[in-house]
């Protein structure tokens, strides 16, 4: 079955540090991957889709099939990227999402 | 544009009870799916409705059931409720049903439901 994992509960950052937000997945098929973000009292949003290949707010996520890996990276956090941040995988055709417990990220001033 | 409304936003049933969770679809958009958000976890996808019909199920019981209307609006039926079905449950719209996760769901704020 797919799966996706998010290891790290809690993530702490110094504002002008870079962050990596990891993601890993089990999938044998042709996954696509996405980053969705909630910010304090938001709802769910999608940040970016790895089929996109695009830079939203400065993050960007590679797909690694080799690690099977999408981290989501940017180099120098801001105080307002602090959110929870959730990775998805939908499976090739599939119509459903699969998100991984998700990464909170705390930017310190 | 309005977004994805859910309602109620909260609400308290007793166990064994049943319970009825609305969605109003953002417009333009035929296709709402429904996640289960237990604390500490990600959203757990429960199914999909696109035309009305039933488009994909997750891993939950038949207890759990659906249902879309004419205006793309959906209802979230929880039959015999359990403490384990404490969640917040997400309603989420896009587009098309085949191409839904691509372009990104609109997710609403949510309804928790507190099973005691």
């Amino acid at each position: 079955a797919q799966r996706v994992t998010q290891p790290e509960k809690l993530l702490s950052v110094f504002k002008g540090a870079p962050v990596e937000l990891k993601c890993n997945y089990s999938y044998s098929g042709s996954p696509e991957l996405f980053w969705y973000v909630q910010y304090s009292r938001q709802r769910l949003q999608l940040l970016l889709r790895h089929i996109s290949r695009e830079s939203i707010k400065g993050f960007t996520a590679d797909l690694n099939k080799g690690e099977t890996s999408f981290h989501l990276k940017k180099p120098f956090a801001q105080e307002e990227d602090s959110a929870m941040y959730y990775c998805a995988l939908k499976m090739g055709g599939g119509n459903k999402l699969t998100f991984g417990t998700g990464t909170q990220l705390k930017v310190e001033l | 544009e309005t977004g994805v409304t859910q309602s109620p936003t909260h609400l308290i049933k007793t166990r064994g009870q049943q319970v009825t969770l609305r969605c109003s679809s953002q417009s333009g958009h035929n296709t709402v799916s429904w996640y289960q958000q237990a604390l500490g976890q990600g959203p757990q996808f429960i199914f999909q409705y696109y035309r009305e019909e039933e488009n994909g199920r997750g891993n939950f019981p038949p207890r759990f059931s659906g249902l879309q209307f004419p205006n793309y609006s959906s209802e979230l039926n929880v039959n015999a409720l359990e403490l384990d079905d404490s969640a917040l449950y997400l309603c989420a719209s896009s587009l098309r049903a085949g191409m839904a996760a691509n372009y990104g769901y609109t997710f609403g704020s949510g309804t928790r439901l507190t099973v005691v």
